[in-house]
């Protein structure tokens, strides 16, 4: 089935660095690749929607500028959290959007544990 | 995208059959029902979708009722390795939509007991 790695899996980092966060979509061309964010016992909050080639869509309250979003090609789309502060420390995960013979799937990456010390 | 309505938990005895209730009682007729679940510390892995009709996977079963206000999502032997948080998520898209963000709500946290 269709698969999307994400790396790392998890990264600790100091507070002022950027981390990039990647998610490459294995057998299968993801033109649209969502970004969420997910707190210790919350649920996953949409962070940003890229097209290939376009210009990532923000949700309102995310910072365009502080996380950056890369989908410069159908198979590899990345996040870039740039100085990076504690309360970065979350849960993120990639997903793309897939067509089927039942229409649409999501699959998701398996998501990275941001640390920011 | 509408809403859904899910209890927050609940648990199942390991081989007995888990029945999950989820409530979109403001459905539209172009939107799909989702479900998704979510081990701990994992992203969150597709367990089946529909529009009306119900419909069996190797994973689970759906069952959309008539007026599609809710549905039931049924994992037939459950397992230990089914305790999970499952999403259940209504959204447009499908065969011909485009890609569109799921929504996420609470989801209902399952545990299976041994």
């Amino acid at each position: 089935g269709a698969v999307v790695s994400q790396h790392p899996s998890w990264v600790i980092c100091k507070s002022g660095t950027s981390v990039k966060i990647e998610c490459r979509s294995l057998d299968f061309q993801a033109t649209t690749m969502f970004w969420y964010r997910q707190f210790p016992k919350q649920s996953l909050m949409l962070m940003a929607t890229s097209n290939e080639g376009s210009k990532a869509t923000y949700e309102q309250g995310v910072e365009k500028d502080k996380f950056l979003i890369n989908h410069a090609s159908l198979t590899l789309s990345t996040l870039t959290v740039t100085s990076a502060h504690p309360e970065d420390s979350s849960f993120y995960i990639c997903s793309a959007g897939l067509t089927g013979t039942k229409g649409y799937g999501y699959t998701f990456g398996s998501g990275t544990r941001l640390t920011v010390v | 995208d509408a809403k859904t309505t899910q209890p927050p938990s609940m648990d199942c005895a390991e081989g007995r059959a888990a029945n999950l209730p989820c409530n979109h009682s403001t459905i539209s007729g172009n939107e799909y029902v989702y479900w998704y679940r979510q081990i701990h510390s994992q992203g969150p892995q597709y367990i089946i979708h529909g529009l009306k009709n119900n419909e069996t996977n190797e994973m689970a079963s759906l069952i959309i009722t008539e007026d599609r206000k809710s549905s039931t999502l049924i994992l037939p032997h459950a397992t230990l390795r089914d305790t999970a948080v499952y999403y259940c998520i209504v959204t447009k898209g499908g065969r011909t939509g485009s890609a569109r963000q799921l929504t996420f709500g609470s989801g209902t946290q399952l545990t299976v007991l041994p």
